[in-house]
């Protein structure tokens, strides 16, 4: 199994323009995620989604939109690049059942808008 | 939202040495977890507390739930230079298991 897969894993925008942040996973996990991690600030929760077709806010979702077509993807947009969007982004994915489900997270993106 | 705070934020220390890390919050957390993160990578889980008063081993790592479930402890016998990373704690916000908290971590340095 691959796990879960992010791409890209660099990009350089200019404010306003948009962009996709992919994430795939291949262990059949209905729950996905995508965080920001910032110095100080810790990974903190942008969306999530709990099945095809099912998605929700997290802690910062302003700025992002998510879909939930298949299983396997939960691709990330960025409509309007901001400064404030600079940021390493991680996507994760886990099972729903119980308390102790392990969740399972890409290597990363890192986002530079300038 | 349900903050956990960790401390200290950093830590530098010889190989050989001992060292414990914690995680505190006001609030009452049905689990929380413990998560590694080395540079460049994303964080990866190493052990899910969910019992007041649990205590965990994972080889020279041992955690700790609180009787209240309001604090976790890590403690790390004998670190090694391989213990380097950043240490996250985590758990579901009140409103479910969807929403994940996440503390701002530990940042480990283990000098050989």
């Amino acid at each position: 199994n691959a796990g879960v897969t992010q791409t890209p894993k660099f990009q350089v925008l200019k404010t306003g323009q948009s962009m996709t942040l992919q994430c795939a996973q291949d262990m059949n996990h209905e729950y996905m995620s995508w965080y920001r991690q910032d110095p100080g600030m810790g990974l903190r929760l942008i969306h999530y989604s709990v099945g095809a077709g099912i998605t929700d806010q997290g802690e910062v979702p302003n700025g992002y939109n998510v879909s939930r077509s298949t299983t396997e993807d939960f691709p990330l947009r960025l409509l309007l690049a901001a400064p404030s969007q600079t940021s390493v982004y991680f996507c994760a994915s886990k099972r729903t059942s119980g308390r102790e489900e392990t969740q399972y997270f890409g290597p990363g993106t890192r986002l530079l808008v300038l | 939202t349900q903050l956990l705070e960790q401390s200290p934020q950093f830590l530098s220390i010889q190989e050989g040495e001992n060292l414990t890390v914690y995680c505190n919050s006001s609030s009452v957390f049905s689990s929380l977890q413990w998560y590694r993160q080395e540079p460049g990578e994303g964080p990866v889980l190493l052990v899910t507390v969910v019992t007041g008063g649990e205590v965990k081993k994972l080889k020279r790592l041992t955690f700790q739930f609180g009787d209240a479930r309001k604090d976790s402890s890590l403690h790390i016998t004998a670190a090694q230079p391989g213990d380097t990373g950043l240490y996250l704690c985590a758990g579901p916000n009140s409103g479910g298991y969807q929403k994940v908290t996440f503390g701002i971590g530990t940042k480990l340095q283990v000098i050989p």
